[in-house]
């Protein structure tokens, strides 16, 4: 199966400010990369995903690269605003026909201060 | 609003009863799955259903159970409820296409298990 590792757990930063958060997995074979977003009282929710066949993808002030040697990708977040405060979460599935079994990471509780 | 709707919202059971969830897909998707998220924690998936079968399964035991109907909406059914099944219990519709797609989540049923 896949483990899946993310860091920091909790990240506190000013309003307008970059955030960055890393996700490790295991599984050599995995080709899917989500981040989710959840805000309090809901489900989680997808903000950005990248394939294995690309190293970077943006949307705006969001976006995610890919380290597929090291096993590791990573939202980045700019501008930061207070309505970004979230627990965010990695869940990449792992490799083959694992279609949207997803493995979360344990979640990060991003807070942004205006 | 992602289309996922999940019911009831909130319940209460006693341990050794039996619970059912119910989960209503995104329109025209064939896929659900099921997550568990403790409180504090990542969602871990249950199981996951493609066209009525079972298609996959976490580290769950048998008393997790589930159906999807010719409507593609789903049940969640737990058998002799323990107090550490306590937790969100989330829904996530997808369209099969051959490779990994969006993910749509419901709002999740609060179960308590006193």
């Amino acid at each position: 199966g896949e483990n899946v590792e993310q860091h920091p757990s909790t990240l506190s930063v000013q309003e307008g400010d970059s955030a960055v958060i890393k996700c490790t997995y295991s599984d050599s074979a995995s080709n899917y990369f989500p981040w989710y977003k959840q805000e309090l009282g809901k489900g989680p929710q997808l903000i950005i995903d990248i394939r294995s066949n690309v190293g970077e993808k943006k949307d705006q002030r969001i976006a995610v690269t890919l380290n597929k040697t090291a096993k590791h990708f990573s939202l980045h977040i700019t501008e930061t605003q207070p309505e970004d405060s979230a627990v965010y979460f990695c869940a990449p599935p792992p490799g083959g026909t694992s279609y949207g079994k997803l493995t979360f990471g344990q979640g990060t509780i991003l807070t942004v201060h205006p | 609003e992602t289309g996922v709707t999940q019911s009831p919202t909130h319940l209460i059971k006693t341990r050794g009863q039996q619970v059912t969830l119910r989960c209503s897909s995104q329109s025209g998707h064939n896929t659900v799955s099921w997550y568990q998220q403790a409180l504090g924690q990542g969602p871990q998936f249950i199981f996951q259903y493609y066209r009525e079968e079972e298609n996959g399964r976490g580290n769950f035991p048998p008393r997790f159970s589930g159906l999807q109907f010719p409507n593609y909406s789903s049940e969640l059914n737990v058998n002799a409820l323990e107090l550490d099944d306590s937790a969100l219990y989330l829904c996530a519709s997808s369209v099969r296409t051959g490779r990994n797609t969006e993910a749509f989540f419901g709002q999740g049923t609060r179960l308590t298990v006193v």
